[in-house]
Parts: structure tokens; C-alpha cells; sequence
């Protein structure tokens, strides 16, 4: 069951664009997470949201919970090539977490 | 820093062989997880753990087993390896199941 979409599941974008990846859910979550992921690695955290409304930032990446818990938004401004990668969310619920997707950003130099 | 190492990045094995995966986490965390990754597909949750001894299927346990005789410690079995198991593992551990999941870097299996 899949319980969360990511949208775009694509993105190619130009350096110094901004963009936003959106994650959404018909369910409601104790928490949400982001991760970003390289070719060939595992997942990196970037992020937990916990609280509806919550906006975290971290640097250039600005995390969004949506007030009912159900949905998250990721902005990043000026993207950089660095910023290449999946992108993936992640809903928290009991002893289980449910992926997203995924989104595959390529930032084009 | 929370650390999860799986053993292997890359492994390559014959169809019918008994294949394990290990996993070790350095943080005292209660759940374990093993996921496989297939482009298109995202995640898919195998098997999970969230106590010593204890395991529960996930949505793809078929053609899969895992152990848990330590916290620390989470294995993996495919018990007859087949082609269509070829694919990356990921395990992860956090300390309950609604905060952040940590990831080790992956096993790339395939199955000749």
C-alpha cells in the first residue's frame, strides 16, 4: 500500500533555480522525515517533522509540515549541482515508516 | 553520530545459493529494518524488527527470513536466491518506529 506520493517523480533543473517537491497522504503521521540519497548509497536524513505547521531550514532547504499532519513540502532556493539527488519522504506511524516514491533531482551545472 | 553498517556494499552470487546480509547498529535502537530498492518502485519494506528475537513481515517477506539474536545485530536470509532478488538492500535502524529512520550505505546484490 502506498500510502505516500511524491510529486515530480522528476525534476532537471538549471543552477541557481529554485524548486519544491511536494509529499502527500491521505493518512496522518506522527512525524515526517527527508531524506536524500545518492546513486549507490543509502539515505541520508535530512530532516524530522514532528508538528502541523512546523517550517524547519537548513541552509538552502526549507521543510514544511502541513497543519493536519497528512502532507510536507521541500523548497530549495538556488539549487547547486550538489543538490543532485533522490529525494525522498518518509511518514512515521507505530512501528512502521512508509516511503514516498521519490523525487530524482538533477541540478544542471 | 548513529552508525548502521551493512557488511557488504557489493555482492554477487548464484541462483540457489543461501545468501546473508548483515547488519549492525551502534545506537541501543529498538527497530531494525531491511528494505529492498528497485528503480520504480521505491522502497519496499521486507522485514522488521522491534526487539531481540522478535521479527514482522513486511509487504515482500516471500522468499526471505531474517534473525534477530541481538539488539545491535539484524540478518537478513534469502534461503534460495533467484534472480529476481537481484537487487539493492538497505537497512535501518531507529529507536521507535515513529522517529527518523538511520540508513546504512547499501548492499548491491545480484544474482547470477
Amino acid at each position: 500500500t502506498q500510502l505516500l506520493e511524491q510529486s515530480p517523480q522528476f525534476l532537471s533543473i538549471q543552477e541557481g533555480e529554485n524548486l519544491t517537491v511536494y509529499c502527500n497522504s491521505s493518512s496522518v503521521f506522527s512525524s515526517l522525515q527527508w531524506y536524500r540519497q545518492e546513486p549507490g548509497e543509502g539515505p541520508v536524513l535530512l530532516v524530522t517533522v514532528v508538528t502541523g505547521g512546523e517550517v524547519k531550514k537548513l541552509k538552502r532547504l526549507t521543510f514544511q509540515f502541513g497543519d493536519a499532519r497528512k502532507d510536507s513540502s521541500l523548497h530549495i532556493t538556488a539549487a547547486q549541482p550538489g543538490d543532485t539527488g533522490l529525494y525522498l519522504c518518509a511518514g512515521g506511524t507505530g512501528n512502521q515508516f512508509y516511503f514516498g516514491t521519490g523525487t530524482s533531482l538533477t541540478v544542471i551545472p | 553520530d548513529v552508525k548502521v553498517t551493512q557488511s557488504s556494499r557489493y555482492l554477487v552470487k548464484r541462483t540457489g545459493e543461501k545468501v546473508f546480509l548483515e547488519c549492525v547498529q551502534d545506537m541501543d535502537h529498538e527497530n531494525m529494518f531491511w528494505y529492498r530498492q528497485d528503480p520504480g518502485l521505491g522502497l519496499r519494506l521486507i522485514y522488521f524488527s522491534y526487539d531481540v528475537k522478535m521479527k514482522e513481515k513486511g509487504d515482500i517477506p516471500e522468499g526471505y527470513s531474517v534473525s534477530r539474536e541481538k539488539k545491535e545485530r539484524f540478518s537478513l536470509i534469502l534461503e534460495s536466491a533467484s534472480t529476481n532478488q537481484t537487487s539493492m538492500y538497505l537497512c535501518a535502524s531507529s529507536f521507535s518506529g515513529d522517529t527518523e529512520a538511520f540508513f546504512g550505505q547499501g548492499t548491491r546484490l545480484t544474482v547470477v
